[in-house]
């Protein structure tokens, strides 16, 4: 069975400080894995998309991180601001398939 | 700029009720989905849709029927609600391909007693 597995469940860090949330997955064949920001109470919204010939992407103070031999992704957020504090999803998808597998999330709070 | 529109946002039905969720999208997408997200689980696909006609079982079908009515609008309907249906659950569309981001709606919290 496919599955994605996130750690830390929950980060607690400093306002300005940086920070690394980890996503590792056993979904094959691969087609793309994504990362979403969820605040509480709305809906996810997607931060980056990376197929296999990408091991890199950034949007803003987010770069999103994979390594598809290892199937490992991590999203590595710089200078937190309070508005980081959500909750952060990754989600891969199979090829072939239209049923995405997401992880559980990883809670992150930003403290002042 | 509404992006994905979902009705209502809260709604408590005791067992055995049905309610449909309505959802709508103004980006002209053709594919759209509706998930549930339950404590201490990832989201789980409950249904999709290509485009308009067609629909496709996701990962948890069970208890749900599903209507795309046009390009714009896709529900999801419980016949004979259940307390396991007690969810918050999310409509989402995107553009056809399958690197394509998904846009979610809110989501309509349901309560079912």
């Amino acid at each position: 069975k496919n599955q994605v597995e996130q750690s830390p469940q929950s980060l607690i860090i400093l306002e300005g400080k940086n920070c690394t949330l980890q996503c590792n997955y056993t979904v094959s064949p691969f087609s793309n894995l994504r990362w979403y920001k969820q605040d509480t109470g709305r809906g996810p919204v997607s931060l980056t998309i990376m197929t296999f010939s990408e091991n890199t992407k950034s949007n803003g103070r987010y770069t999103a991180t994979l390594d598809a031999d290892t199937k490992q992704s991590s999203l590595h957020i710089t200078a937190s601001q309070l508005s980081d504090s959500a909750s952060y999803i990754c989600v891969v998808s199979e090829g072939g398939s239209y049923i995405p597998t997401f992880g559980r999330g990883t809670s992150l709070i930003v403290h002042p | 700029n509404a992006g994905v529109t979902q009705t209502p946002k809260f709604q408590v039905l005791k067992t055995g009720q049905s309610m449909t969720l309505q959802c709508a999208q103004d980006m002209n997408h053709n594919s759209m989905y509706w998930y549930r997200q339950d404590p201490g689980m990832g989201l789980r696909l409950i249904y999709y849709s290509a485009s308009e006609g067609t629909t496709d079982k996701g990962e948890v079908p069970n208890g749900y029927n599903v209507s795309r009515l046009n390009k714009r609008e896709f529900s999801l309907r419980l016949e004979s609600a259940a307390p396991s249906q007690t969810s918050v659950y999310f409509c989402a569309s995107s553009a056809s391909g399958s690197n394509q981001p998904q846009h979610f709606g809110d989501g309509t919290r349901l309560s079912i007693l």
